[in-house]
This record gives structure tokens, C-alpha cells and sequence, in this order.
């Protein structure tokens, strides 16, 4: 059964620092891996998509790298906003088990402060 | 460009009493699922459907049942609600199955039976 780890579960930092949101999976036989951010009281926006193919992705200020073999990959946030204070959540799709599960993380809650 | 809405945003049952939850898509996706966030458990997906007329079990559908009937729309029923469904509520849509592409949100629905 895939099994998805964040860490931290929760991430505070001063305006303007890079980070690094970490997400691991115990089933390296995968489609995909996205990254998904939720603001509260809303649904999930996808971020990013990382074929099973692929090393990393990029868009903006957000970079995210998957290392299949080792069941992990992280999201970097460059030169972090107050605007990107929200909860990341990561979510693979895995070939072994039904093509229609995405199986989620618990997420990583991002604060940013002024 | 509304994208995936979900009627109602929030919503109070008593044990026992029964409810449907509507799901619009305007995207003329093909694939639409039914999740629940709960605190600490992560998303879990409860029925998904690859078509107009079809559905199937995702990993939580036990006093659930759904409906397609319409291509852009996708209900979630509660005959008998009880306080363990207590949740919030996503819809998503996708254009290809999640082994290929990213799923929309909704906003969710926040469910409370007492």
C-alpha cells in the first residue's frame, strides 16, 4: 500500500527566505508526483506535475525534483512571500495499485512572515 | 471561468437524515471524484467516475453512493448520514486519468452531522 510522508508538518520562516517542503513515498513504482497548495476554507491548486519520467519541474519561484528510486521529492520555494503562506500538499499516482488513486499527503503548513 | 463548483459550500444533518452534494464541472472533463479531508488522515477518495453513466469505488465509499448522469455533473449522496462523515467534502475533474494529468478542485463542502 503507497504511503506518502511529509516533513515538516509544519514550517515557519522570515520573508524572503528559500525553503524546502520534503515528501517521501514508500512505492517507487509511480506515474506522477504533484504538488498541491491549499489556502484556507479552499480546495487544492496544482502547482506542479513531475512524471515518473522526469527529474524536476519549475514554474516561477517554485522548483520541485523527483528521485524515484529513492522514493522522494522536495519543493523549493525561492525568495518566499507572505503570499505563499498556505498548506503544500503532495500526491502521487502509483502504477501498482487502481490508475485512478492519487494517494495524498498529510500536507506541510507554510507560514511567511512580514 | 468557473471551473468546478460545489453546492453547498456548508451544510448542518442530523443522524440519520439524508442529503445529496452537486458537483459542476465546465471544463467538459471526462473524469470526476468525490474525496473527504479529514484532520490527521489526509484526502481520501470515496467514488470517482470515468464518464457520463459510469462510477466506482474509490478507498472510503461505505454510506456513499454517487451519480453521473450528466457529463458536467457529479453527485454525492448521504441516505442515512451519521456523525463519522463528518468532513469536508472535494470534487475534482480531470481530463485524463490521474497516471496522466492534474485533477481540479473544488472549494469543498463542509459537512457537520450531529
Amino acid at each position: 500500500k503507497q504511503e506518502v510522508t511529509q516533513i515538516p508538518a509544519a514550517l515557519s520562516v522570515p520573508e524572503g527566505e528559500n525553503l524546502v517542503l520534503n515528501c517521501s513515498f514508500t512505492d517507487s513504482a509511480i506515474y506522477n508526483l504533484q504538488w498541491f497548495r491549499q489556502d484556507p476554507g479552499k480546495g487544492l491548486t496544482s502547482l506542479l506535475l513531475i512524471q515518473s519520467s522526469q527529474r524536476e519541474q519549475t514554474s516561477g519561484r517554485l522548483n520541485a525534483s523527483l528521485d524515484k528510486s529513492s522514493g522522494r521529492s522536495t519543493l523549493y520555494i525561492a525568495a518566499s512571500q507572505p503570499g505563499d503562506s498556505a498548506t503544500y500538499l503532495c500526491a502521487v499516482s502509483s502504477s501498482g495499485g487502481s490508475n485512478y488513486k492519487l494517494t495524498f499527503g498529510k500536507g506541510t503548513l507554510l507560514t511567511v512572515n512580514p | 471561468n468557473a471551473g468546478v463548483t460545489q453546492t453547498p459550500k456548508f451544510r448542518v444533518l442530523k443522524t440519520g437524515q439524508s442529503m445529496t452534494l452537486l458537483c459542476a464541472q465546465d471544463m467538459n472533463h471526462e473524469y470526476m471524484y468525490w474525496y473527504r479531508q479529514d484532520p490527521g488522515m489526509g484526502l481520501r477518495l470515496i467514488h470517482y467516475s470515468v464518464g457520463e453513466g459510469t462510477t466506482a469505488k474509490g478507498e472510503v465509499p461505505d454510506g456513499y453512493n454517487v451519480s453521473r448522469l450528466k457529463k458536467q455533473n457529479f453527485l454525492l449522496g448521504l441516505e442515512s448520514a451519521a456523525p463519522s462523515q463528518t468532513s469536508v467534502y472535494f470534487c475534482a475533474s480531470s481530463y485524463s486519468m490521474p497516471a496522466k494529468g492534474s485533477q481540479h478542485f473544488g472549494d469543498g463542502t463542509r459537512l457537520s452531522i450531529l
